[in-house]
């Protein structure tokens, strides 16, 4: 069972557009990362959010927890070509009395010049 | 300063054989964990090692196993390897232990290919 789902799986945009990408669970986290994955490389983090409600802005990106620590999105302003990548969401929660750490789904986003 | 390292970037084995993968973390992390990043299954966390000592461990058969050693270095072992084993497998470092609050710096990671 997958406790992080994401949407969409792929999305193709023109450059200049707008998208948001949605992190969806029927568990709460304690917090909420996201990150970028590029070909032929790892993960890197973009954000950290832990408060329910929490919004957090990275120059063209928005990032939102929602307010039950169960949902997260990430829009996009005027996407770019380098905003081309795999996105990741993961979180930290307790399940079955175990400490787990769990990614996402991911989608994955192409941005055409 | 240099980032997590991986080796090698490429392995590969046939089934039976066993691997060895090997992750040095950035200087000063002592937390080390690894990932498997199969088409299809997604990112999912294999081992976590924390000054030595293994912390949490993921769903995975007892065939993957590792360590960290004095240096905070660290190695996976995959034993008996299967054709599912075909995956990335990523290793990343923390300054501090744990999950959720910290900043998980990833190496490139090892393709691994089991024939």
């Amino acid at each position: 069972t997958q406790l992080l789902e994401q949407s969409p799986q792929f999305l193709s945009i023109q450059e200049g557009e707008n998208l948001t990408v949605y992190c969806n669970s029927s568990s709460v986290f304690s917090s909420l990362q996201w990150y970028r994955q590029e070909p032929g490389e790892g993960p890197v983090l973009l954000v950290t959010v832990v408060t329910g409600g929490e919004v957090k802005k990275l120059k063209r990106l928005t990032f939102q927890f929602g307010d039950a620590r169960k949902d997260s999105s990430l829009h996009i302003t005027a996407a770019q070509t380098g905003d081309t990548g795999l996105y990741l969401c993961a979180g930290a929660l307790i399940t079955s009395g175990t400490y787990k750490y769990i990614f996402g789904t991911g989608t994955r986003l192409k941005v055409l010049a | 300063e240099a980032g997590v390292t991986q080796s090698p970037t490429h392995l590969i084995k046939t089934r039976g054989q066993q691997a060895t993968l090997r992750c040095s973390p950035i200087s000063g992390h002592t937390s080390v964990y690894w990932y498997q990043q199969a088409l299809g299954l997604g990112l999912q966390f294999l081992l976590w090692y924390d000054e030595g000592e293994e912390r949490n461990r993921g769903n995975f058969p007892p065939r993957f196993s590792g360590r960290q050693f004095p240096n905070y270095s660290s190695e996976l072992n995959v034993n008996a390897l299967e054709l599912e084993d075909s995956a990335l497998y990523l290793c990343a470092s923390s300054l501090l232990a744990g999950w959720g609050y910290n900043e998980q710096f990833f190496g490139p990671g090892t393709r691994l290919t089991v024939l």
